[in-house]
């Protein structure tokens, strides 16, 4: 089983939503942190949003406060993000990330791609 | 924002030769328990990032013990005692005692 896999990724214009998803196995899914980590084609990696263990803490980058939306849904083992008002800028792979405390961060999916177009 | 740098930019290295990366903080990542936020990750082409090095110096489970952290407060290091050939590709320190950030990644190739 590989444990995260992202899914949702996909081609949308500036402006436009788009809603990712990270199904969690393998693992106690409820007792680990998870964040989003995003890489633009060619370039390094940046943080994008956590939430705690029981979804009832979330950070976000500065870059996306407002306008994108980590939750989690612990009965289904899975994790989203949603975006909203989408800007060129956020094309990137998008990997989802677990931790157990809030430093961690030890085993990654595979990523999901989101390309907006303008 | 704690602000990540890392040199070199670029390392072509030898198999069986030492390496080793430097990823300086614009703040100091000790915290008064003693640990300092500080992992290393390494992604190689195509894949993942995986991770080496947390807690500044604590190796991660399967990491090979060629691989070591070192460093505190704003000074960080990670060395490789004998690189091999799987061990090319880009490595990137990022910070966890606030609001998460990476450095700009070492990219690492053979000579």
């Amino acid at each position: 089983d590989v444990p995260l896999v992202e899914s949702g990724g996909g081609l949308v214009q500036r402006g436009g939503s788009l809603r990712l998803s990270c199904s969690a196995s393998a693992f106690s899914f409820s007792n680990y942190w998870m964040h989003w980590v995003r890489q633009a084609p060619g370039k390094g990696l940046v943080w994008v949003s956590r939430i705690s263990n029981d979804g009832s803490w979330t950070d976000y980058a500065d870059s996306v406060k407002g306008r994108f939306t980590i939750s989690r849904d612990n009965a289904k083992n899975t994790l989203y993000l949603e975006l909203s008002s989408l800007r060129v800028e956020d094309t990137a792979v998008y990997f989802c990330v677990r931790s157990y405390y809030t430093y961690d961060l030890d085993v990654w999916g595979q990523g999901t791609t989101v390309a907006v177009f303008s | 924002e704690i602000v990540l740098t890392q040199s070199p930019l670029f390392l072509p290295v030898t198999p069986g030769e030492p390496a080793s990366i430097s990823c300086r903080s614009s703040q100091s990542l000790l915290q008064s328990n003693g640990y300092n936020y500080l992992n290393w990750y390494l992604q190689k082409p195509g894949q993942s990032p995986q991770l080496l090095i947390y807690l500044g110096s604590s190796r991660a489970s399967g990491v090979p013990d060629r691989f070591s952290g070192s460093g505190s407060g704003t000074d960080f290091t990670l060395k490789i005692s004998r690189v091999e050939a799987e061990d090319i590709g880009i490595y990137y320190c990022m910070q966890a005692l606030q609001i998460l950030t990476f450095g700009p990644g070492t990219k690492m190739d053979i000579k």
